[in-house]
C-alpha cells in the first residue's frame, strides 16, 4: 500500500519560514493536499492540488510538489499556526501522512 | 455555509456494529462527494470510505470487509456502518465533504468520539 512520510515534528521561531515535507514514491505525479489541525479541533484544508489555497486561507501558506516530495511552506509563521499538519494524496485509496507537529517558539 | 454534523452512539460493545450519521446543511447532498475519516486519540487520520449521491463508493482496503456507507437524499444525510468492532476502532469519526471529486476534503464535521467497550 502507498505510504506518505512526514517528519514527526518541526520547530520554528515566530516570523520565520516553516517547511514541512511529505515524501512518497513518485508523489509529484499525484495531487497533494494539506490539512491543519489545531488541538481539539477538526482538520482544515490549507492547500489542495499541490499549491492552491482555499478561500480564507492566509497567503503565508503555500505548497509545492515535485519528484518524491511535497512541501508545505508557511512564511512569516505566527503563533496561531502551531498545529498538527497532515499531507494527503490518492493512490487507489485516500492516504494520509502520519502528521507533523509544528511548534512555534 | 456548508455544515456537517455527526451523530450516533458514543459507546459500542465489542463485536457489534458502529453506526453514525452525518447531517449536511447548506448544500444539497447531491452536489458533492461524501466521506468518513477517523482519528484514534493522539494518532493520525485514517480515511474510511467515500460515496457520491449516484451511488459510486470507494473503501479503504483495510476496512472494506466491515464498512458500508449510504446516502439518504430525502434527509440530506449520509451514514456509516462498521461491523465487528474492537477496541482498535475507538476513534473520533469525522464526516467530510469533497466538492470536486478529486479526493480533497473541503468540509469537515466536528467529529464524534466512539468508544468500544463492554
Amino acid at each position: 500500500s502507498y505510504e506518505l512520510t512526514q517528519p514527526p515534528s518541526v520547530s520554528v521561531s515566530p516570523g520565520q519560514t516553516a517547511r514541512i515535507s511529505c515524501s512518497g514514491d513518485k508523489l509529484g505525479n499525484k495531487y497533494v493536499s494539506w490539512y491543519q489541525q489545531k488541538s481539539g479541533q477538526s482538520p482544515v484544508m490549507v492547500i489542495y492540488k499541490d499549491d492552491l489555497r482555499p478561500s480564507g486561507i492566509p497567503k503565508r501558506f503555500s505548497g509545492s510538489n515535485s519528484g518524491n516530495t511535497a512541501t508545505l511552506t508557511i512564511s512569516g509563521t505566527q503563533p496561531v499556526d502551531e498545529a498538527d499538519y497532515y499531507c494527503q494524496a490518492w493512490d487507489n485509496s485516500v492516504v494520509f501522512g502520519g502528521g507533523t507537529k509544528l511548534t512555534v517558539l | 455555509q456548508v455544515q456537517l454534523q455527526e451523530s450516533g452512539p458514543g459507546l459500542v460493545k465489542p463485536s457489534e456494529t458502529l453506526s453514525l450519521t452525518c447531517n449536511v446543511s447548506g448544500v444539497s447532498i447531491t452536489n458533492y462527494y461524501w466521506n468518513w475519516i477517523r482519528q484514534p486519540p493522539g494518532k493520525g487520520l485514517e480515511w474510511i470510505a467515500s460515496m457520491s449521491y449516484r451511488g459510486s463508493t470507494s473503501y479503504n482496503p483495510s476496512l472494506k470487509s466491515r464498512v458500508s456507507i449510504s446516502i439518504d437524499t430525502s434527509k440530506n444525510q449520509f451514514s456509516l456502518r462498521l461491523t465487528l468492532v474492537t477496541a482498535a476502532d475507538r476513534a473520533v469519526y469525522y464526516c467530510a465533504g469533497d466538492k470536486t471529486g478529486y479526493n480533497f476534503f473541503d468540509y469537515w464535521g466536528q467529529g464524534a468520539l466512539v468508544t468500544v467497550s463492554s
